[in-house]
């Protein structure tokens, strides 16, 4: 079945360095990719997607590509900010079906500190 | 922008009981999702819903919940007899299309006890 394994966590990062989270899939087909953040104490936010080979999703300074080749879909930043501190899920969505449900890595937790 | 609505936010019950969690969807979507969040783990499907019926489920999904959208603009999971592993953040979405990304709830945080 589909799988989404993302990097472990938590990372650590000082403010304005270079952020890159990876992330890999198992899918049939031609799955989307999507990125979602989860802010302390709320829900899911979608942050970007990308739903064919060579797309780059990107969003507020992130960017995700979707590379068919290596099966990945790393969500990288060039400078975070403290207000970035989150946990990030890489998910799939199959093509197959007629609801797709959305398969979730395990998250990483990111901490950005001044 | 619109949202997903989910009522309450938060859920204490009692062992053995029953709950209802609720979700309005946004209007011009067609599917419609549970996902359940228990604490610090991932985010698993419970189950999907589309042109009134469940399109897929998970083995998580058993005999003890259901889902219904009674009145065409809310959609409810109910648990039927609430057991402790059941206490969770409870999370709701919709999609116009299968190819789109969802829109998720805030989420409902169930507390078992």
């Amino acid at each position: 079945g589909d799988s989404v394994t993302q990097m472990e966590g938590p990372v650590t990062l000082s403010e304005e360095a270079c952020l890159t989270i990876n992330c890999t899939y198992t899918a049939t087909g031609y799955p989307s990719l999507f990125w979602y953040v989860q802010y302390p104490g709320e829900g899911l936010q979608l942050l970007l997607k990308a739903t064919k080979a060579d797309d780059k999703g990107s969003n507020k300074g992130f960017e995700a590509t979707y590379r068919k080749e290596t099966t990945s879909f790393h969500l990288e930043k060039g400078s975070v900010q403290v207000s970035d501190s989150a946990v990030y899920f890489c998910a799939l969505r199959g093509s197959t079906g007629t609801a797709s449900k959305l398969t979730f890595g395990t998250g990483t937790r990111l901490q950005v500190t001044l | 922008e619109p949202e997903v609505t989910q009522t309450p936010s938060h859920q204490v019950t009692q062992m053995g009981q029953e709950v209802i969690l609720r979700c309005v969807p946004i209007s011009n979507h067609l599917y419609f999702y549970w996902y359940r969040q228990i604490l610090g783990q991932k985010v698993e499907f419970l189950v999907s819903f589309y042109n009134n019926e469940i399109s897929e489920k998970s083995e998580i999904f058993d005999d003890q919940f259901s889902v219904e959208r009674p009145d065409g603009s809310n959609f409810t999971l109910k648990i039927r007899s609430t057991k402790l592993e059941d206490s969770a953040m409870y999370f709701c979405a919709s999609s116009e299309q299968t190819y789109y990304g969802y829109t998720f709830g805030s989420g409902t945080r169930l507390t078992v006890v």
